[in-house]
């Protein structure tokens, strides 16, 4: 089955980068997102399209796609990123998704 | 304000069924392909379902295939999930989401609810 590897979690201090990497077999062919997770919260779509930001996202937030890999950047990380990220793709026929294993961020 | 409400979780037997609603305000619901997505305690997030906005095209996890059944009534702006044979598995919070554009259904979900609790228990 289809699968998308994330570290389990990222640790970095305030106003250092932070970068998550989700790895899968497709990604030449197929879009990442990037989901926000806070405890007891709703996901947020942070990132679309590999690379672009839904409107109130701060700029911080960015998406790159290197062909077998994707990644997450948060560029000068603040207190209120300490969450957890999910990327999400489809598969090569577009008609299920897989989210990735998650990325606990913590702030420290 | 656009906005997602699911409703109809609850506790459940294994081996019965369930119907989940999700109301959807302050947008062109037709314009939009629809998910499930669930997440048990402590678990990440899972990929149920999905439909395009003219219901022409739906897809299910594995996990589910042949046991649920999504589908959606544009004039009534509501999206449904029909979940049968439940196991002790498919406990979870159960959250709707909207695609992030219209007339697409690959790039992510840009509007969620905060979801339904299903427990499924004897």
């Amino acid at each position: 089955s289809y699968e998308l590897t994330q570290p389990p979690s990222v640790s970095v201090s305030p106003g250092q980068t932070a970068r998550i990497t989700c790895s899968g077999d497709a990604w030449p062919k197929e879009y990442a997102s990037w989901f926000q997770q806070k405890p007891g919260q709703a996901p947020v779509l942070v990132i679309y399209k590999d690379n672009e930001r839904p409107s109130g996202i701060p700029e911080r937030f960015s998406g790159s796609n290197s062909g077998t890999e994707v990644t997450l950047t948060i560029s000068g990380v603040q207190a209120e990123d300490e969450a957890d990220y999910y990327c999400r793709s489809a598969d090569s026929s577009f008609i299920s998704y897989v989210f990735g294993t998650g990325t606990k961020v913590t702030v420290l | 304000e656009v906005q997602l409400v699911e409703s109809g979780g609850g506790l459940v037997q294994p081996g019965r069924s369930l119907r989940l609603s999700c109301a959807a305000s302050g947008f062109t619901f037709d314009d939009y392909a629809m998910h499930w997505v669930r997440q048990a305690p402590g678990k990440g997030l899972e990929w149920v379902s999905s439909i395009s906005w003219n219901s022409r095209r739906i897809g299910y996890a594995d996990s589910v295939k042949g046991r649920f059944t999504i589908s959606r009534d544009n004039a009534k702006n509501s999206l449904y999930l029909q979940m049968n044979s439940l196991r002790a598995e498919d406990a979870a919070l159960y959250y709707c989401a909207r695609d992030c554009q219209t007339f697409t259904w690959v790039y992510g979900m840009d509007v969620w609810g905060q979801g339904t609790t299903v427990t499924v228990s004897s």
